[in-house]
């Protein structure tokens, strides 16, 4: 049965970076058909997604984040990751990694549910 | 501001049915078939309970349904239990520029 594992600090000073890890167990980080994304939930708001990747590196990113994010897989580990740039205290959230099904209609890909979820994580961003 | 748009809060008793809406554009839930709901209930990670908009997940009782006309997308539970008391999220592909956006939220609470 598949499993995501999200890991890393619970605590980010201002104007760092954020990093988190998502590992995926039970089964191939490599198969197709699914890519991986990263969502965040500040305390007491709603879901708010942050991007997602392909085994490839093909990557889709949140346009809101864009300039602050980056994502990127090591299939050797079956993990990926997330890199938030300049952090303030408006990305203290739970951080939730999960594996995101897609659609390839000839050379367009299509996004569609995150179908399986890690626990999360909660990151605080504070001096 | 969230880009789809869903009621804070609807309530209802046991056994009775309630139905979330998800409003979004043309340019997301009214141009794809694309729409997912979530469950999630405090402390813990959501759970997919719909894609495709009406397609359940292997494991999500027939009580679920969800339904789409327009640009305005139904998740419909019947049968109310205690146990759906928790928030519920919509999301929609929307492009591939802003691929993915979510609802606010709704709660939904079991009286």
């Amino acid at each position: 049965q598949l499993q995501l594992q999200e890991s890393g600090p619970g605590l980010v000073k201002p104007s760092e970076t954020l990093s988190l890890t998502c590992t995926v167990s039970g089964g191939s980080i490599s198969s197709s058909s699914y890519y991986w994304g990263w969502i965040r939930q500040p305390p007491g708001k709603g879901l708010e997604w942050i991007g997602s990747i392909y085994y490839s590196g093909s990557t889709y990113y949140n346009p809101s984040l864009k300039s602050r994010v980056t994502i990127s897989v090591d299939t050797s580990k079956n993990q990926f990751s997330l890199k938030l740039s300049s952090v303030t205290a408006a990305d203290t959230a739970v951080y939730y990694c999960a594996r995101h099904r897609s659609i390839t209609m000839i050379v367009v890909v299509i996004l569609d549910a995150f179908d399986i979820w890690g626990q999360g994580t909660m990151v605080t961003v504070s001096s | 501001q969230s880009a789809l748009t869903q009621p804070a809060s609807v309530s209802g008793s046991p056994g009775q049915s309630i139905t979330i809406s998800c409003t979004g554009t043309s340019s997301d839930v009214g141009s794809y078939n694309l729409v997912s709901w979530y469950q999630q209930h405090p402390g813990k990670a959501p759970k997919l309970m719909i894609y495709e908009v009406s397609k359940r997940p292997s494991g999500v009782f027939n009580r679920f349904s969800g339904s789409k006309s327009g640009n305005t997308a139904s998740l419909t539970i019947s049968g109310l239990q205690a146990e759906d008391e928790a928030d519920y999220y919509c999301c929609s592909y929307a492009g591939s520029s802003t691929p993915v956006v979510f609802g606010g939220g709704t709660k939904l609470t079991v009286l």
